[in-house]
């Protein structure tokens, strides 16, 4: 059973849309990656965290791309204007500091359809 | 850009057979792999690592690394219809580098 809490696990929007999905990563994890998982199954790295600081992400020009990790509350991916594109699943992982090469925890992902 | 490929896309064995999927990063700074599991419906779920030379096993999965030729292979023995599922490995840097890179992945179907 997944202790990377992930909501919603479904979200539909229509083009133009916002979309928003949650992460409580595993506890006592205080790195958290985003990947967007496509139909095809491949995966795309979006970023990733340590505690509330971005270790890495891919260039967001499009700017409808954001996340945040606040302190005591659930990390975040919001896309701000949904495109039909964006379709996809949305994993989160968390793990330990990755010293040593930690395993990466996921959650059961959100799957956004954009209409 | 920086990739690790898979193969072959997909593999069908019959329960109790051997299954054996293979995976090469084309990047020299990838040292240490992961093989995930991802059943239908479910995020993935690592199932093994591997970072020296050699076999590493582990029940009935056995993988295997060479790092002269950054190729790595999953060996699963004795393969069950549970096994069924996508499989992806995951490559990273050495020690400090928090970028993951998956693979394209192996659909493995075993039937009963």
């Amino acid at each position: 059973n997944s202790k990377v809490i992930q909501t919603p696990r479904y979200l539909v929007k229509g083009q133009g849309q916002k979309a928003k999905m949650r992460c409580i990563p595993e506890k006592g994890h205080p790195v958290v990656f985003w990947y967007q998982q496509n139909k095809n199954n491949e995966f795309k790295f979006l970023i990733n965290f340590q505690n509330q600081e971005v270790l890495q992400q891919i260039d967001m020009t499009e700017k409808r791309f954001s996340a945040e990790c606040p302190s005591n509350s659930p990390c975040s991916l919001e896309i701000q204007s949904s495109e039909a594109g964006d379709s996809a699943l949305y994993l989160c992982a968390s793990s330990l500091p990755q010293i040593s090469n930690e395993r990466l925890f996921f959650g059961h992902g959100t799957k956004l359809s954009v209409l | 850009q920086q990739k690790v490929q898979q193969s072959p896309e997909s593999l069908s064995v019959p329960e109790g057979g051997m299954a054996s999927l293979n995976c090469t990063s084309s990047d020299r700074n990838f040292q240490y792999f992961w093989w995930y599991r991802q059943h239908s419906g479910e995020g993935p779920k690592a199932l093994m690592s591997i970072f020296s030379d050699g076999d590493k096993k582990e029940g009935r999965f056995t993988a295997h690394l060479n790092k002269a030729s950054l190729h790595v292979s999953l060996h699963i023995r004795d393969s069950q219809p549970s096994d069924s599922a996508l499989y992806f490995c995951a490559a990273s840097e050495p020690a400090g580098g928090y970028k993951v890179v998956f693979g394209s992945g192996t659909r493995l179907l075993v039937s009963p």
